[in-house]
Parts: structure tokens; C-alpha cells; sequence
């Protein structure tokens, strides 16, 4: 049973447009929710993160949006850049759990 | 600045054999982890340790057994390898667990496993 879900496994954009990553959970019980970025041949590297309390998180050319009552959410990236060609993957924990559950992924891929 | 080091990169292994996979960090984090990603699959978590001497399940542990003797390192063994275990391993480290906005779990580059 998939806990965290990303329903696109790949998306493709132009540059300088807006990149939107989608992602759904069903556990009611997560409160912490982050973003990760790959890279081919590399391991994940943390992007950006949302608490449960709130509902946008900005850093820099990314933004995190969380509806909990719809159990979503999305990165955005504005502008969107040739160098953000990469895997994105959302993952999810409850409070007080070592354990983050990942979805399965986006590949972006962002034309020049 | 190393960060998260995995050891091997790349393994091929025959059915039966065995084998430890070798994660070090340098960062004196508390938690270890290890994942496996699988095409179409999300990462998967094998086996974490909370501290120097503990180890504890995750939601795939069948077939590995692991072990964090020190701090600084985390070893996954393969006691008798299986074709199923063919995969990526990705070790992470954290200072802490749950949700703290700067405590994100730290990956190393992986170690590609193909077991024939």
C-alpha cells in the first residue's frame, strides 16, 4: 500500500517556465514532508521541506504548497533551469518515527 | 568533505555468496540508514540504527542483517545473496530523527548490486 504517491513519473518543461511536481499521501498521521533531488549515478540530496502547520515554504526558485485536507502536495520551481533536470521525490514522516516513506519519483527534464 | 561513503560502487555477486556493504560518515550523526531503490519503486528502507550498538527493521529486512559497531559506520551484509536482492543501496545519515526542518537525511552516491 502506497503511502506517498507521485502519479507523474515524468514531466517536461521549457526553460524559464514554472515546474510543477505533484505529490499525495493517504497516512493522516504525517506531519513532515520533504523533497529530495537526484541525479543520475548520485545519491538523494534534501531541497526543501514543509511542517504540517503550514502551508507554503520558499527557497529561492523553490516552493512547497501542502493542502491537508486534500493530502497534497507540490514543488514549485520558477524559473525552471536546464541544471534542475533531475529525479524529484517526495517523502513523508510522522512525528516521533525514524522512518521516512518515499514516493517513487518524477523525472523533470527542463529544455533549453 | 566527504559526507555519506559508500563502498563498494559496484558489485556483482552469484547466487549464494556474500558480502557487506560498507557505509561511513563524517558528520557525527546519530541515525543510519539504509535504503534500496528498485526501477519504478521508491526508496525502501532495509534496516536504521539510532545510535552506536543498536540496529532495528525497517520495512524490507529479509535476507540482511546489519550491524553499527561504531559511530561513524554501518555495515549491510548479504548472508547468502538472491537474484531479488539486485538493486541500489543507498546509505543516509541524520543528525537526529523527525521532523526538523534542518536535520534532512544526508545520502551517499549508492552501491549498484547485480546478483546473477
Amino acid at each position: 500500500d502506497q503511502q506517498v504517491k507521485q502519479n507523474s513519473p515524468s514531466l517536461s518543461v521549457q526553460e524559464g517556465r514554472i515546474s510543477i511536481l505533484n505529490c499525495d499521501y493517504t497516512n493522516s498521521m504525517f506531519d513532515y514532508f520533504l523533497w529530495y533531488k537526484k541525479y543520475p549515478a548520485e545519491g538523494p540530496t534534501f531541497l526543501i521541506s514543509i511542517s504540517s502547520i503550514k502551508d507554503k515554504n520558499e527557497d529561492g526558485r523553490f516552493t512547497v504548497f501542502l493542502n491537508k485536507s486534500a493530502k497534497h502536495l507540490s514543488l514549485h520551481i520558477v524559473p525552471s533551469q536546464p541544471g534542475d533536470s533531475a529525479v524529484y521525490s517526495c517523502a513523508a514522516i510522522k512525528g516521533g518515527s525514524e522512518k521516512l516513506v518515499f514516493g517513487k519519483g518524477t523525472k523533470l527534464t527542463v529544455n533549453p | 568533505n566527504a559526507g555519506v561513503t559508500q563502498t563498494p560502487k559496484f558489485r556483482v555477486l552469484k547466487t549464494g555468496q556474500s558480502m557487506t556493504l560498507l557505509c561511513a560518515q563524517d558528520m557525527n550523526h546519530e541515525y543510519m540508514y539504509w535504503y534500496r531503490q528498485d526501477p519504478g519503486m521508491g526508496l525502501r528502507l532495509i534496516h536504521y540504527s539510532v545510535g552506536e550498538g543498536t540496529t532495528a527493521k525497517g520495512e524490507v529486512p529479509d535476507g540482511y542483517n546489519v550491524s553499527r559497531l561504531k559511530k561513524q559506520n554501518f555495515l549491510l551484509g548479504l548472508e547468502s545473496a538472491a537474484p531479488s536482492q539486485t538493486s541500489v543501496y543507498f546509505c543516509a545519515s541524520s543528525y537526529i530523527a523527525g521532523p526538523y526542518s534542518n536535520q534532512p537525511q544526508h545520502f551517499g552516491d549508492g552501491t549498484r548490486l547485480s546478483i546473477l
